[in-house]
């Protein structure tokens, strides 16, 4: 079993839909990141927690440290939204990503 | 404009001929790091730095080389590179290793 694991692997939804991602840890951490890479390859950081939330624009990222599970949550979708998630904890643990694609 | 630095973007080499791959950041960031990217495997830790002279290894370090002889440079070395060492490669950094990461714009290697 994998120390980070995501879900769904592969989402499609259309454009202002709410949409959930899900990311489950077996591992303690320090810090637990949401990241965002575009089909172009770049790699942008779009939340580092450790407890509670934190939102930003129309994502959110919540963490639940008994569970050990965080989701990140986008508000009113847009297709410039279509990217990988991906979750990872400690900056050393990945999750294998959640393909993300809005269609207009 | 706060960065991190890849070079190259795109190498193409064949086995056992050295290579380096720079990675420079002008944050002032204590820690740095690298990791490969892999279809089906997604991204794993290769090295990494928490300050100048200190570098640990990540989950596969086999094979690569780094330094960290000045805070704003981690260049990752592969001194004879093979197949298996094909790969998208990022750099990162952060302020210390609980903060957010920054990543460089990604290395795509090809050894044949």
């Amino acid at each position: 079993k994998n120390e980070v694991e995501q879900s769904p692997q592969n989402l499609t939804a259309q454009e202002g839909e709410f949409i959930t991602i899900n990311c489950s840890y077996s591992v303690g951490i320090s810090a637990l990141h949401w990241l965002q890479q575009h089909p172009g390859g770049g790699i942008v950081s779009l939340f580092m927690l450790s407890s509670g939330k934190k939102k930003h624009g129309r994502l959110i990222a919540t963490i639940n440290i008994q569970e050990k599970h965080s989701s990140l949550h986008i508000t009113a979708s847009h297709p410039r939204d279509s990217a990988v998630y991906i979750c990872a904890v400690n900056d050393m643990r990945f999750g294998a990503g959640t393909r993300l694609t809005v269609k207009p | 404009e706060a960065q991190v630095t890849q070079n190259p973007r795109y190498l193409i080499t064949v086995t056992g001929k050295k290579l380096t791959v720079t990675c420079s950041q002008n944050m002032n960031h204590e820690y740095m790091s690298w990791y490969r990217q892999d279809p089906g495997l997604g991204l794993r830790q290769i090295y990494y730095s928490m300050n100048v002279e200190v570098t640990d290894k990540g989950d596969v370090p086999e094979g690569y080389k780094v330094s960290r002889k000045e805070k704003r440079n981690f260049p990752l070395i592969l001194e004879s590179p093979s197949p298996n060492q094909t790969s998208l490669y990022f750099c990162a950094s952060s302020l210390w290793d609980t903060s957010p990461l920054h990543f460089g714009n990604g290395t795509r290697l090809t050894v044949t």
